[in-house]
């Protein structure tokens, strides 16, 4: 059984370049959430989508934007890095929420430093 | 205002010995807690969900449960070097669209 995977693991970027980074879903898996986690701090919700749509945001700027395609397949991309976008970019698959919510499973996540 | 919050630590127990971590929220509406394991340098791995009061067991994790304190806490028995890692208390949103993190209990297994 296929779990979450990223792409790239690791990145390095200069500010204000742009940057993508990409995720399969664990088989069987619908929706997509992406974190940010900055060194020493638990993960940061950016976004997450289902159904191609983005279902709901955290609190992140419109740099931040995302996409999911037809196979459930997602990109998170960046545009005008900053040194603060430096952290562990962490992509998470779960089926749709129910009444209780659906567990989220981590992939090995893509650390990106920005100089 | 910090929607989870967790002491940090660090949390030291020798082997053997049971380690507690707390871990309390702010969302009444939410209905799902999880406890995430993470090592230095490595992505979050799940150990064990909870959804209604009070203990579920899985093999040496119990995971305790208070919905009116707001409180959730995770027990690990018979601690192991190999436990020592940041372990995350997540909690769901009242949609269930989203989660939200502590900023993790640092736990270290001693010899």
């Amino acid at each position: 059984d296929a779990g979450v995977t990223q792409s790239p693991t690791h990145l390095i970027k200069t500010r204000g370049q742009q940057v993508t980074l990409r995720c399969s879903p664990k088989s069987g898996h619908d929706t997509v959430s992406w974190y940010q986690q900055a060194l020493g701090q638990g993960p940061q919700f950016i976004f997450q989508y289902y159904e191609e749509e983005e279902r709901q945001r955290g609190n992140f700027p419109d740099r931040f934007s995302g996409h999911q395609f037809p196979n459930y397949s997602s990109e998170l991309n960046v545009n005008a890095l900053l040194l603060g976008d430096s952290a562990l970019y962490l992509c998470a698959s779960s089926l749709p929420p129910a009444n209780q919510g659906e567990t989220q499973y981590f992939g090995p996540g893509t650390r990106l430093l920005v100089l | 205002q910090k929607e989870v919050e967790q002491n940090s630590g660090p949390l030291s127990v020798p082997e053997g010995a049971i380690a507690s971590l707390n871990c309390t929220y702010s969302d009444r509406g939410s209905q799902s807690f999880f406890w995430y394991r993470q090592y230095s340098g490595k992505s979050p791995e799940l150990i064990m969900s909870i959804y209604s009061n009070g203990d579920k067991e899985d093999g040496r994790f119990t995971a305790q449960l208070n919905k009116a304190s707001q409180y959730v806490s995770l027990l690990i028995r018979d601690s192991q070097p190999s436990d020592s890692a940041t372990y995350l208390c997540a909690v769901n949103s009242e949609t269930g669209n989203q989660f939200y993190f502590g900023t993790g209990t640092s736990l270290t297994v001693i010899p």
